[in-house]
C-alpha cells in the first residue's frame, strides 16, 4: 500500500516552455501533497504543500506564479513550471500523507532538463 | 535547517550490520523521528519511524536513546541493494501546525562486497 506514481518520470524542454508534472495517489486518498526539488549532489528542498481543494502554501523563495499547483482531487496534484529555464532543470519529486498517518510516502520523480 | 545531524559517509560489509547515527539534540517531546532512504535517481523510500520506543520491522530497527537526542538506523545484515543515502528526519505532528520534513544531508552509505 501508499504508492505514489508520477509522470512523466523524465522530460526535456525548449526554454520558454511549460512543462506539467503529474503526482498520483494510487492506494490511497491524499488530502495533502507536497513537492520536493532535488539538484545533483544536494538534498531535497520543500517548494511548496498542496492541500485538495485549496491553494497551495509555496516556501519562501519559491515563485507562486512560476510553479503552479494544482491539487483538484483526493488522489491528483500537479506542478507546471511555466516558462522554463536551464536552471529550473532538477530533480522534481512529490510526496502525499498516507490516509490517518503523518507519514510522507513519495513518487519516484521526475526529471526535468531544459534545453 | 535540519534539526538532524549526521555523518556523510558510512562502508559497510556485506552480510553485516550497518549502524547509522543521527544526532537531533533539539528535537521537542512531539516530534518524531523518520528515516527514509534514497537510491540514485528514485524518490525517498520510507523505512522506520519513532517517538520515544525502540521500533522493528521488516527492513530495519531503530534504537532512540532515553534522551530523545539521538537515535540509531540499523539494518542487521546489508546486502549490496542497501547503498543509499540515509536520512534522518524529525517533524511534528500534522496537526501542530508547524509539521514540515526537513531534509540534511544524509549520510551516503555504501555496501561492500
Amino acid at each position: 500500500g501508499a504508492v505514489v506514481s508520477q509522470h512523466p518520470s523524465w522530460v526535456i524542454c525548449k526554454s520558454g516552455t511549460s512543462v506539467k508534472i503529474e503526482c498520483r495517489s494510487l492506494d490511497f486518498q491524499a488530502t495533502t501533497m507536497f513537492w520536493y526539488r532535488q539538484f545533483p549532489k544536494q538534498s531535497l528542498m520543500l517548494m511548496a504543500t498542496s492541500n485538495e481543494g485549496s491553494k497551495a502554501t509555496y516556501e519562501q523563495g519559491v515563485e507562486k506564479d512560476k510553479f503552479l499547483i494544482n491539487h483538484a482531487s483526493l488522489t491528483l496534484s500537479t506542478l507546471t513550471v511555466t516558462s522554463a529555464h536551464p536552471e529550473d532543470s532538477s530533480f522534481y519529486i512529490c510526496s502525499a500523507l498516507g490516509t490517518g498517518t503523518d507519514t510522507q510516502y513519495f513518487g519516484p520523480g521526475t526529471r526535468l532538463t531544459v534545453l | 535547517d535540519a534539526k538532524t545531524t549526521q555523518p556523510p559517509s558510512m562502508d559497510c560489509a556485506e552480510g553485516r550490520a550497518a549502524n547509522l547515527p543521527c544526532n537531533h539534540s533539539t528535537i521537542s517531546g512531539n516530534e518524531y523521528v523518520y528515516w527514509y532512504r534514497q537510491i540514485h535517481s528514485q524518490g525517498p523510500q520510507y523505512i522506520i519511524h519513532g517517538l520515544k520506543n525502540n521500533e522493528t520491522n521488516e527492513m530495519a530497527s531503530l534504537i532512540i536513546t532515553e534522551d530523545r537526542k539521538s537515535s540509531t538506523l540499523i539494518l542487521p545484515h546489508a546486502t549490496l541493494r542497501d547503498t543509499a543515502v540515509y536520512y534522518c528526519i524529525v517533524r511534528a505532528p500534522y496537526t501542530s501546525g508547524t509539521y514540515k520534513y526537513i531534509f540534511g544531508t544524509g549520510t551516503r552509505l555504501k555496501v561492500l562486497a
